[in-house]
């Protein structure tokens, strides 16, 4: 099993507030990512670090914003959440720099914004 | 054009029945090609790395077709714990991640 958390894993909230959803891996893997997937929907790449002090953006526009100030946590914040954040969104971590290696996921956070 | 395409599901097929899924990918510099099994509101887990020269795990086995950028999963004799949707995972054009195709749900019935 992929030791990677995810937290909440279910998160009802208004329009409006600020969120964070925490993710942590205790493999000490130096790169982690942020997926977001819509129901029946391919998984699209929102952000993603090399280490700490390294964040870059993926290929999907993401009003989120994220951190990586221990190679452990990597979290990812709204700061005013809409409707249309609503998805599931899924940390993962990866022990080599290259892309070829596995990817390990959290379980997932399930936003619904109202 | 989507970076990778997947057979459009589902799949519905009997217990033992054998089952292909197939999978193009748009940059033909890709290097690295993966299955992964992702379970109903569950996250992705990695089935099996694709090398050029095909290769097989138990009942299943992956091919790559680098002419035309083609990847290919089948399964044989099909169990009832198989039942997810395979999603074909590409690496990225400028490879610092993975792309993932939308996936292809099989369902295995008794």
């Amino acid at each position: 099993e992929a030791d990677i958390y995810q937290t909440p894993r279910y998160l009802v909230i208004g329009t409006g507030k600020k969120i964070t959803l925490e993710c942590s891996q205790t493999m000490g893997h130096d790169k982690m990512y942020w997926y977001q997937q819509d129901p029946g929907m391919e998984l699209h790449l929102i952000h993603y670090s090399y280490g700490v002090n390294s964040t870059e953006k993926g290929d999907l526009s993401s009003e989120s914003t994220v951190s990586r100030i221990r190679t452990e946590h990597f979290p990812l914040t709204l700061e005013s959440a809409r409707p249309s954040h609503t998805s599931q969104y899924l940390c993962a971590s990866s022990e080599y720099l290259g892309s070829t290696g596995e990817l390990f996921f959290g379980e997932g956070s399930r936003l619904t914004v109202l | 054009r989507k970076e990778v395409e997947q057979d459009p599901g589902p799949f519905n097929v009997p217990e033992g029945a054998t089952v292909a899924f197939n999978c193009t990918y748009s940059n033909s510099a890709s290097q690295s090609f993966f299955w992964y099994r992702q379970d109903c509101r569950k996250e992705p887990k990695l089935l099996m790395s694709v090398y050029s020269s095909g290769n097989e795990d138990g009942r299943f086995t992956a091919q790559l077709n680098r002419a035309s950028q083609y990847i290919s999963l089948l399964i044989r004799d099909s169990k009832l714990s198989d039942s997810a949707t395979y999603l074909c995972v590409v690496n990225s054009n400028s490879g610092y991640a993975l792309n993932f195709g939308k996936g292809t749900s099989l369902l295995v019935t008794p």
